[in-house]
């Protein structure tokens, strides 16, 4: 039992390169996340997925994409890197769905840590 | 507008002190309200959680939090803090009701320990 996995750990990006973030979760958790983390700004997020097939946007979504390829895994895509994107990365699930009120925890990866130069 | 403080950017303890980090949450109705811990270079962890019922919540590691809705507050304390306990510190917040809710975080309270 893996929990929550992301890769990668860490990259690097010029500007106008793209990359996407893979993340996985292996407790049948409906709900997914992804959060960006910047100093003094606590967690911030960008995108969430309340079931396989949905996704919507959150606080900062602007310059990302994501898919919810099946109920394990939650991908975000930056189309066109910018430095402002500079990062950690968090993605997160947690048992939350649409059709009932979940108040459980959610569950953290371990971060993938982005640079764009 | 809703919304969770966490008012301490920074605190520094001596090993073996009591801890109080706070948390003030500004919501319509008492929100589920929690408390996390990211240790250097990991994601967060949950420490502890409040539903509902007793307002004193024991979580892991030996920490404590205590919900005063007349205070709108929800302080993570220890008694006697240890080495490993330096990390970052997250409280949260879910609103309580109907349709589905997102957790808001708390811009977080970074714990450093002397010894």
């Amino acid at each position: 039992n893996a929990g929550v996995t992301q890769t990668p750990k860490f990259q690097v990006l010029k500007t106008g390169q793209s990359m996407t973030l893979q993340c996985a979760q292996d407790m049948n958790h409906n709900s997914m996340y992804w959060y960006r983390q910047d100093p003094g700004m606590g967690l911030r997020l960008i995108y969430y997925s309340a079931s396989e097939g949905t996704t919507d946007k959150g606080e900062v979504p602007n310059g990302y994409n994501v898919s919810r390829l099946n109920k394990r895994e939650f991908s975000l895509r930056l189309e066109s890197a910018a430095p402002s994107q500079t990062s950690v990365y968090f993605c997160a699930s947690s048992h939350a769905s649409k059709r009932e009120i979940h108040s459980d925890e959610q569950f953290f990866g371990p971060g993938t840590r982005l640079t764009v130069l | 507008a809703q919304s969770v403080t966490q008012p301490d950017i920074h605190i520094t303890v001596s090993e073996g002190a009591s801890l109080e980090l706070r948390c003030n949450y500004s919501y319509g109705a008492t929100p589920y309200l929690f408390w996390y811990v990211q240790s250097p270079g990991q994601g967060l962890q949950l420490l502890l959680k409040y539903f509902s019922g007793d307002t004193l919540v024991q979580g892991i590691k030996g920490f404590e939090a205590e919900f005063k809705r007349s205070q709108s507050s929800f302080n993570l304390r220890k008694p006697s803090v240890h080495w490993s306990d330096a990390a970052e510190y997250f409280c949260a917040v879910l609103p309580r009701r109907g349709g589905y809710q997102k957790v808001t975080f708390g811009t977080g309270t970074k714990l450093q320990v002397i010894p």
